[in-house]
């Protein structure tokens, strides 16, 4: 199957601070990708749509200022979590979409934040 | 897109065949099933899907009722390895690619 990667696996920040979490999709061309979110013990939440060259598309209850997405080419998709809080802790993972009888989804390994 | 039903868990036995159940009434005739898993602390991982014939590959078998209102994912011989929650979506394609996540199967695989 496809290969989706995310970078970084980790990361811990302070309160406050801004973190940037990278998508990408290594040997296939993706014009959407997907953020999804996930508590501990719960399901993946999806966050945005983001597509290639345009504006990403929020779920309700997201925060567009807060959960910044660029897709600035066919492979990248960033995700930028704004002055984080401790209730952003969570595990971040996004997907991306390759044509193969209907669109099948890849994800990403997934990247764990956690705010101090 | 529809909803799907699945078991909270189950529990099979190493080298047994796993049979994950799925109902998913409210399918539309346009609706793939598609089966993901995800092992602890990982991103999910696809399996396979499919519209209405039985499909298989390397990893399972998917084996969907004539009406498609339910399916079974089916592990040939589950390993260790294999235990994982395993999520049943299906999907609409004019939403795209999105797909809604329920709870899943917890499957554990024993000894």
């Amino acid at each position: 199957g496809a290969v989706v990667s995310q970078h970084p696996s980790r990361v811990i920040c302070k309160s406050g601070t801004s973190v940037k979490i990278e998508c990408r999709s290594l040997d296939f061309q993706a014009t959407t990708m997907f953020w999804y979110r996930q508590f501990p013990k719960q399901s993946l939440m999806l966050m945005a749509t983001s597509n290639e060259g345009s504006k990403a598309t929020y779920e309700q209850g997201v925060e567009k200022d807060k959960f910044l997405i660029n897709h600035a080419s066919l492979t990248l998709s960033t995700l930028t979590v704004t002055s984080a809080h401790p209730e952003d802790s969570s595990f971040y993972i996004c997907s991306a979409g390759q044509v193969l009888g209907g669109e099948t989804q890849y994800f990403g390994p997934g990247t764990r934040l956690l705010v101090l | 897109d529809a909803k799907t039903t699945q078991p909270t868990s189950m529990d099979c036995a190493e080298g047994r065949a796993a049979n994950l159940p799925c109902n998913h009434s409210t399918i539309s005739g346009n609706e793939y099933v598609y089966w993901y898993r995800q092992i602890h602390s990982q991103g999910p991982q696809y399996i396979i899907h499919g519209l209405k014939n039985n499909e298989t590959n390397e990893m399972a078998s998917l084996i969907i009722t004539e009406d498609r209102k339910s399916s079974t994912l089916i592990l040939p011989h589950a390993t260790l390895r294999d235990t994982a929650v395993y999520y049943c979506i299906v999907r609409d394609q004019t939403s795209g690619s999105r797909l809604t996540f329920g709870e899943g199967t917890q499957l554990t695989v024993n000894p």
